[in-house]
């Protein structure tokens, strides 16, 4: 089993529509989540970290993390074409540990 | 200029030769990465280090070796490259909070 599962994709949606990302990680005693965006032919950046169960928003994008169910999740609200792009979950015992990716889901918003 | 810097930024190379990729920072963090990224892979880490003494083997070591010649230096070599090891690597480097600064990318092409 892989340590971090995402859904492939890739997702569509239409613009001004939420886009919902999801990522499942194995290790129970993980702490820390991130979810990081990337462009083709660009390095990964960071939009989101997550460390307690509940929701996190910041501006379109709201992060959603579930210990029990070892589920996190990143909706995109009012999605714009400029949110196509592909986003890869990463995961970490604590900050202080290594970060696991998951092999990122590619979303696409069409116009 | 860029915070993570790595060099080269491309390069091709033949089976069987030496190479190393290298990876300088400015943000005086202690902690760095090296990842690979293939295709519908996501990030899969090679090796990680969290101070100049500390070295630690990632998800997929094997054919690899690195250096952490300094805080700001971490440089991954492999020894006798094969094409198997075509990809896209990334440095990275992250303070306390696990939230990763990227390189831009050294791509690299074993014939």
């Amino acid at each position: 089993q892989k340590e971090v599962e995402q859904n492939s994709g890739p997702l569509s949606v239409p613009e001004g529509a939420i886009a919902s990302l999801n990522c499942t990680y194995s290790d129970r005693v993980s702490q820390s989540f991130f979810w990081y965006r990337q462009y083709s032919g660009k390095s990964p950046e960071l939009i989101m970290s997550i460390y307690s169960n509940g929701d996190k928003e910041d501006g379109r994008f709201t992060a959603q993390l579930n210990k029990a169910s070892q589920y996190v999740s990143l909706l995109i609200r009012d999605s714009q074409p400029s949110d196509s792009a592909t986003y890869l979950c990463a995961v970490s015992q604590t900050s202080y540990d290594k970060v696991i990716f998951g092999p990122g889901t590619s979303l696409s918003v069409i116009p | 200029d860029a915070d993570v810097t790595q060099t080269p930024r491309n390069r091709i190379t033949k089976t069987g030769k030496r190479i190393m990729l290298e990876c300088s920072q400015t943000k005086g963090h202690d902690r760095m990465y090296w990842y690979r990224q293939d295709p519908g892979l996501g990030l899969r880490l090679i090796y990680y280090s969290f101070d100049v003494k500390d070295i630690n083997k990632g998800e997929i070591s094997d054919g690899y070796s690195v250096s952490r010649q300094a805080q700001a230096k971490f440089s991954l070599s492999l020894e006798s490259a094969i094409p198997n090891q075509t990809a896209l690597y990334f440095c990275a480097t992250t303070a306390d909070t696990g939230e990763l600064f990227f390189g831009e990318g050294s791509r690299l092409t074993v014939l």
